[in-house]
Protein backbone atom coordinates (compact mmCIF):
# COMPACT_ATOMS: atom_id res chain seq x y z
CA UNK A 1 0.00 0.00 0.00
CA UNK A 2 1.04 3.40 -0.62
CA UNK A 3 2.15 5.51 2.07
CA UNK A 4 3.49 8.32 3.81
CA UNK A 5 4.83 6.65 7.28
CA UNK A 6 5.46 9.08 10.48
CA UNK A 7 6.11 8.57 14.05
CA UNK A 8 5.71 8.89 16.49
CA UNK A 9 2.04 9.85 16.32
CA UNK A 10 1.91 11.66 19.41
CA UNK A 11 4.82 12.94 21.68
CA UNK A 12 4.62 15.36 24.83
CA UNK A 13 8.14 16.31 25.61
CA UNK A 14 9.67 19.46 27.28
CA UNK A 15 11.74 22.40 26.49
CA UNK A 16 15.34 21.96 25.02
CA UNK A 17 15.05 18.52 25.12
CA UNK A 18 16.47 17.39 21.14
CA UNK A 19 13.83 15.31 19.05
CA UNK A 20 13.02 13.79 15.53
CA UNK A 21 9.81 12.79 13.91
CA UNK A 22 10.82 10.37 11.50
CA UNK A 23 8.83 10.36 7.89
CA UNK A 24 9.35 7.44 5.32
CA UNK A 25 7.50 7.06 2.13
CA UNK A 26 7.72 4.03 -0.30
CA UNK A 27 6.29 5.60 -3.37
CA UNK A 28 10.19 6.54 -4.74
CA UNK A 29 8.90 9.92 -4.77
CA UNK A 30 11.37 12.69 -5.31
CA UNK A 31 10.14 15.64 -3.51
CA UNK A 32 9.19 15.77 0.21
CA UNK A 33 8.12 18.20 2.40
CA UNK A 34 7.23 19.12 6.50
CA UNK A 35 4.41 21.09 7.18
CA UNK A 36 3.06 22.21 10.63
CA UNK A 37 -0.44 23.27 11.15
CA UNK A 38 -2.07 25.90 13.50
CA UNK A 39 -5.31 27.04 14.69
CA UNK A 40 -6.13 29.74 12.31
CA UNK A 41 -3.06 29.76 10.42
CA UNK A 42 -3.16 26.61 8.21
CA UNK A 43 -0.90 24.37 6.62
CA UNK A 44 2.57 26.57 6.70
CA UNK A 45 5.46 24.68 4.70
CA UNK A 46 9.06 24.39 6.99
CA UNK A 47 11.16 22.66 4.69
CA UNK A 48 11.15 20.59 1.61
CA UNK A 49 13.46 18.12 -0.71
CA UNK A 50 13.23 17.90 -3.93
CA UNK A 51 15.84 14.53 -4.10
CA UNK A 52 18.60 13.23 -1.95
CA UNK A 53 21.45 15.60 -0.42
CA UNK A 54 19.00 18.65 -1.42
CA UNK A 55 16.95 20.51 1.26
CA UNK A 56 15.24 24.08 0.87
CA UNK A 57 13.87 26.20 3.64
CA UNK A 58 9.98 26.43 3.50
CA UNK A 59 7.89 29.85 5.11
CA UNK A 60 8.53 28.49 9.08
CA UNK A 61 12.45 27.08 9.22
CA UNK A 62 13.49 28.72 12.34
CA UNK A 63 14.38 26.05 14.92
CA UNK A 64 13.70 23.05 12.71
CA UNK A 65 16.87 21.24 11.18
CA UNK A 66 16.06 18.21 7.90
CA UNK A 67 18.13 15.93 6.47
CA UNK A 68 17.69 13.90 2.85
CA UNK A 69 19.78 11.27 3.26
CA UNK A 70 18.18 8.48 1.26
CA UNK A 71 15.27 9.23 -0.84
CA UNK A 72 12.71 7.70 1.56
CA UNK A 73 13.08 9.59 4.75
CA UNK A 74 13.23 12.55 5.51
CA UNK A 75 13.54 13.53 9.69
CA UNK A 76 12.19 16.48 11.25
CA UNK A 77 14.62 17.15 14.01
CA UNK A 78 14.26 19.97 16.54
CA UNK A 79 17.39 20.89 18.09
CA UNK A 80 16.00 22.58 20.91
CA UNK A 81 12.59 22.34 21.32
CA UNK A 82 10.51 25.22 22.57
CA UNK A 83 6.59 25.64 23.03
CA UNK A 84 6.13 27.98 20.49
CA UNK A 85 6.76 24.61 18.40
CA UNK A 86 3.93 22.84 20.02
CA UNK A 87 2.20 22.09 16.81
CA UNK A 88 0.54 19.93 14.13
CA UNK A 89 2.97 18.23 12.10
CA UNK A 90 2.27 17.00 8.32
CA UNK A 91 5.17 15.04 6.34
CA UNK A 92 4.01 14.80 2.36
CA UNK A 93 5.80 13.61 -0.72
CA UNK A 94 4.94 13.59 -4.28
CA UNK A 95 6.89 12.50 -7.38
CA UNK A 96 8.01 15.40 -9.41
CA UNK A 97 8.56 12.83 -12.71
CA UNK A 98 5.39 13.82 -14.47
CA UNK A 99 5.34 17.30 -13.89
CA UNK A 100 4.04 19.74 -11.38
CA UNK A 101 0.21 18.39 -11.56
CA UNK A 102 1.32 15.88 -8.89
CA UNK A 103 -1.09 15.65 -5.64
CA UNK A 104 0.75 15.69 -2.54
CA UNK A 105 0.20 12.61 -0.30
CA UNK A 106 0.25 13.53 3.59
CA UNK A 107 0.88 11.43 6.74
CA UNK A 108 -1.17 11.04 9.43
CA UNK A 109 -0.14 13.49 11.42
CA UNK A 110 2.46 14.15 14.39
CA UNK A 111 1.04 16.22 17.51
CA UNK A 112 3.72 17.23 19.43
CA UNK A 113 3.46 19.16 23.17
CA UNK A 114 6.39 21.18 24.14
CA UNK A 115 5.56 22.04 28.28
CA UNK B 1 4.38 36.21 -3.57
CA UNK B 2 0.66 33.81 -3.01
CA UNK B 3 -1.70 34.62 -0.62
CA UNK B 4 -4.10 32.41 -0.83
CA UNK B 5 -7.80 33.47 0.87
CA UNK B 6 -11.40 31.32 1.29
CA UNK B 7 -14.05 31.83 4.38
CA UNK B 8 -13.35 30.66 7.64
CA UNK B 9 -16.41 28.55 8.18
CA UNK B 10 -19.62 27.48 6.52
CA UNK B 11 -22.87 25.90 7.44
CA UNK B 12 -25.21 23.97 5.08
CA UNK B 13 -28.10 21.26 5.01
CA UNK B 14 -27.98 17.63 4.33
CA UNK B 15 -28.60 17.28 0.54
CA UNK B 16 -28.35 21.01 -0.55
CA UNK B 17 -25.29 21.99 -2.60
CA UNK B 18 -22.32 24.38 -1.10
CA UNK B 19 -19.79 26.40 -3.03
CA UNK B 20 -16.63 27.03 -1.04
CA UNK B 21 -14.63 29.93 -2.79
CA UNK B 22 -10.89 30.73 -2.84
CA UNK B 23 -9.05 33.76 -4.20
CA UNK B 24 -5.39 33.76 -4.69
CA UNK B 25 -2.76 36.65 -5.90
CA UNK B 26 0.12 34.74 -7.02
CA UNK B 27 3.33 34.83 -9.27
CA UNK B 28 5.01 31.51 -10.49
CA UNK B 29 1.14 29.99 -9.91
CA UNK B 30 0.99 26.69 -11.52
CA UNK B 31 -2.33 24.86 -10.78
CA UNK B 32 -4.80 24.55 -7.89
CA UNK B 33 -5.62 22.14 -5.64
CA UNK B 34 -8.43 21.48 -3.29
CA UNK B 35 -8.05 18.66 -0.43
CA UNK B 36 -10.18 17.84 2.23
CA UNK B 37 -9.37 17.59 5.97
CA UNK B 38 -11.16 15.99 8.84
CA UNK B 39 -10.61 17.27 12.16
CA UNK B 40 -7.07 15.75 13.42
CA UNK B 41 -6.54 13.62 10.19
CA UNK B 42 -4.19 14.34 7.11
CA UNK B 43 -5.56 16.44 4.45
CA UNK B 44 -6.89 14.48 1.56
CA UNK B 45 -6.70 15.54 -2.32
CA UNK B 46 -10.09 16.05 -4.14
CA UNK B 47 -9.48 17.81 -6.88
CA UNK B 48 -6.79 19.83 -9.37
CA UNK B 49 -7.44 22.81 -11.85
CA UNK B 50 -4.43 24.16 -14.10
CA UNK B 51 -6.88 25.19 -17.05
CA UNK B 52 -10.12 27.62 -16.52
CA UNK B 53 -12.94 25.88 -16.36
CA UNK B 54 -14.53 23.27 -14.37
CA UNK B 55 -13.85 19.44 -13.56
CA UNK B 56 -16.25 17.13 -12.21
CA UNK B 57 -15.84 14.42 -10.38
CA UNK B 58 -19.37 12.37 -9.16
CA UNK B 59 -20.30 14.85 -6.13
CA UNK B 60 -17.81 17.58 -6.23
CA UNK B 61 -16.51 19.94 -8.50
CA UNK B 62 -14.38 22.43 -8.76
CA UNK B 63 -13.65 25.84 -11.02
CA UNK B 64 -11.18 27.94 -11.75
CA UNK B 65 -10.51 31.33 -13.73
CA UNK B 66 -6.97 31.80 -13.77
CA UNK B 67 -7.44 35.69 -15.28
CA UNK B 68 -9.35 36.55 -11.94
CA UNK B 69 -7.70 34.38 -9.60
CA UNK B 70 -10.26 32.42 -8.39
CA UNK B 71 -11.42 28.64 -8.22
CA UNK B 72 -14.15 27.28 -6.16
CA UNK B 73 -15.57 23.82 -4.94
CA UNK B 74 -19.03 22.79 -5.26
CA UNK B 75 -20.53 20.17 -3.12
CA UNK B 76 -23.27 18.22 -4.41
CA UNK B 77 -25.90 16.70 -2.17
CA UNK B 78 -24.19 16.75 0.56
CA UNK B 79 -23.75 14.37 3.33
CA UNK B 80 -23.02 14.42 7.04
CA UNK B 81 -19.52 12.79 6.67
CA UNK B 82 -18.77 15.69 4.32
CA UNK B 83 -18.35 18.45 7.28
CA UNK B 84 -15.08 18.90 7.06
CA UNK B 85 -12.21 21.26 6.79
CA UNK B 86 -11.66 22.02 2.68
CA UNK B 87 -8.25 23.60 1.83
CA UNK B 88 -7.67 25.56 -1.01
CA UNK B 89 -3.85 25.34 -2.41
CA UNK B 90 -1.72 25.91 -5.31
CA UNK B 91 1.53 25.24 -6.37
CA UNK B 92 4.23 28.62 -6.85
CA UNK B 93 6.88 26.37 -8.71
CA UNK B 94 8.09 23.61 -6.52
CA UNK B 95 5.96 24.83 -3.13
CA UNK B 96 2.81 23.98 -2.26
CA UNK B 97 1.23 26.83 -0.53
CA UNK B 98 -1.96 26.11 1.56
CA UNK B 99 -5.24 28.67 2.53
CA UNK B 100 -6.06 28.47 5.63
CA UNK B 101 -8.88 25.69 5.30
CA UNK B 102 -12.56 26.48 5.34
CA UNK B 103 -14.75 24.48 8.13
CA UNK B 104 -17.50 23.43 6.47
CA UNK B 105 -20.54 21.90 8.89
CA UNK B 106 -23.14 19.94 7.53
CA UNK B 107 -26.55 19.66 9.71
CA UNK B 108 -28.97 17.41 9.11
Amino acid sequence: EAQVTQNPRYLITVTGKKLTVTCSQNMNHEYMSWYRQDPGLGLRQIYYSMNVEVTDKGDVPEGYKVSRKEKRNFPLILESPSPNQTSLYFCASRSLGTGENQPQHFGDGTRLSIL
Amino acid sequence: GQNIDQPTEMTATEGAIVQINCTYQTSGFNGLFWYQQHAGEAPTFLSYNVLDGLEEKGRFSSFLSRSKGYSYLLLKELQMKDSASYLCAGYNNNDMRFGAGTRLTVKP
